[in-house]
């Protein structure tokens, strides 16, 4: 079974508009982290936020922002006021365990998002 | 630059050859991860390493795969005789040893294979 599945293949938005990136996740730990990541045309890994599965609030960085909806297993990025730089292939993630499996991570097959102008 | 610096950013090696992908990560961090990402796919786990030791390496291919983290200088992912199948992304990302803690990555390296 997938534990990250991101259902968008691709998204389009309009240039200062709000988009949202879904994303589901499965695991039955009580621990547990979800990232986003976008990597642009250039190829490198970005980091926009993070959003723990004890966190009582949820998780904003910036124009990122992640609802997080603990009982349906979503975490969906928000990008609000879309740029042309957003434009990007965007990963979900997941950490599973405590410290003892690490903090390796669990990726989503990815949404790709184009911002128009 | 303080970020994960992995090296070289493109590698070209014909059929048979052995490729060795470098990777530094941030300073402060002890744990180190490889990620493959083949075209049009997501990242998927290779290998998780502390200095000297390889913590899990469920992601790594049984045969020509191999990796280190030594005591001094950068980790290595090793690939032997490599085939075409080989041609990817390869990813090193950095933590440190704090629970939920975000993954740094480096810029990557495009591995081609001839």
């Amino acid at each position: 079974a997938q534990k990250i599945t991101q259902t968008q293949p691709g998204m389009f938005v309009q240039e200062k508009e709000a988009v949202t990136l879904d994303c589901t996740y499965d695991t039955s730990d009580p621990s547990y982290g979800l990232f986003w990541y976008k990597q642009p045309s250039s190829g490198e890994m970005i980091f926009l936020i993070y959003q723990g599965s004890y966190d009582q609030q949820n998780a904003t960085e910036g124009r990122y922002s992640l609802n997080f909806q603990k009982a349906r297993k979503s975490a969906n990025l928000v990008i609000s006021a879309s740029q042309l730089g957003d434009s990007a292939m965007y990963f979900c993630a997941m950490r599973e365990g405590g410290t003892e499996y690490g903090n390796k991570l669990v990726f989503g097959a990815g949404t790709i998002l184009r911002v128009k102008s | 630059n303080a970020g994960v610096m992995q090296n070289p950013r493109h590698l070209v090696r014909r059929r048979g050859q052995e490729a060795r992908l470098r990777c530094s990560p941030m300073k402060g961090h002890s744990h180190v991860y490889w990620y493959r990402q083949l075209p049009e796919e997501g990242l998927k786990f290779m290998v998780y390493l502390q200095k000297e030791n390889i913590i899990d390496e469920s992601g790594m291919p049984k045969e020509r795969f191999s990796a280190e983290f030594p005591k001094e200088g950068p980790s290595i992912l090793r690939i032997q005789q490599v085939v075409r199948g080989d041609s990817a992304a390869y990813f090193c990302a950095s933590s440190t040893d704090r629970i939920n803690q975000p993954q740094h990555f480096g810029d990557g390296t495009r591995l081609s294979i001839l």
